[in-house]
């Protein structure tokens, strides 16, 4: 299985402020997505990352909240633009179709915990 | 993707079998089911999926009835560390997998 790393792991922010999250996979994946979980709420899932384009964002989310990167086929990063306490939640990185994964399996990063003041 | 029904919570003598339903009456002759879970404070792990027939692997056995319309998973020898959230997902395979998480089973397993 892809082995991922999310950084930074949790943070505290202030209202207004930015938050850059990153997501990098051991082995080169066909397909990234973001994820948001709300406190004891379950996964909802943000926006698919597409590698050289623009990326494919879900009903409710939206580009200029949610930017999204992916230069290459192992990393990716979300940003959280001008945070509100709203916006603290988990966000997780998921990869799929992995070298020598089998496909249509989502892996997940550990990741960010995020709280907003 | 089909809707699935899975019960809120759970609970589970340590050693004994868990067997967690799912019903997933709407699901369309293309869609598997998934199914992962969440320990607490980490990211969601795939656990098994299957189409029709039963499967099994290191970790669990799922049985689909034959109507495909409901699920069982089983942890054979639960353990503490089996205590987690149990999602039960139906999804096509396409390219672009997306999961839609539900409430998920709230699994305690206990001494």
């Amino acid at each position: 299985s892809a082995v991922i790393s999310q950084k930074p792991s949790r943070d505290i922010c202030q209202r207004g402020t930015s938050l850059t999250i990153q997501c990098q996979v051991d082995s080169q994946v066909t397909m990234m997505f973001w994820y948001r979980q709300q406190p004891g709420q379950s996964l909802t899932l943000i926006a698919t990352a597409n590698q050289g384009s623009e990326a494919t964002y879900e009903s409710g989310f939206v580009i200029d909240k949610f930017p999204i990167s992916r230069p290459n086929l192992t990393f990716s990063t979300l940003t959280v633009s001008n945070m509100s306490p709203e916006d603290s939640s988990i966000y997780l990185c998921s990869v799929e179709g992995g070298l020598g994964s089998p496909g249509n399996i989502q892996y997940f990063g550990a990741g960010t915990r995020l709280s907003v003041l | 993707d089909a809707k699935t029904t899975q019960p809120t919570s759970m609970d589970c003598a340590e050693g004994r079998a868990a067997n967690l339903p799912c019903n997933h009456s709407t699901i369309s002759g293309n869609e598997y089911v998934y199914w992962y879970r969440q320990i607490h404070s980490q990211g969601p792990q795939y656990i098994i999926h299957g189409l029709k027939n039963n499967e099994t692997n290191e970790m669990a056995s799922l049985i689909i009835t034959e109507d495909r319309k409901s699920s069982t998973l089983i942890l054979p020898h639960a353990t503490l560390r089996d205590t987690a959230v149990y999602y039960c997902i139906v999804t096509s395979t396409g390219t672009a997998s997306k999961l839609t998480f539900g409430t998920g089973t709230r699994l305690q397993v206990t001494l």
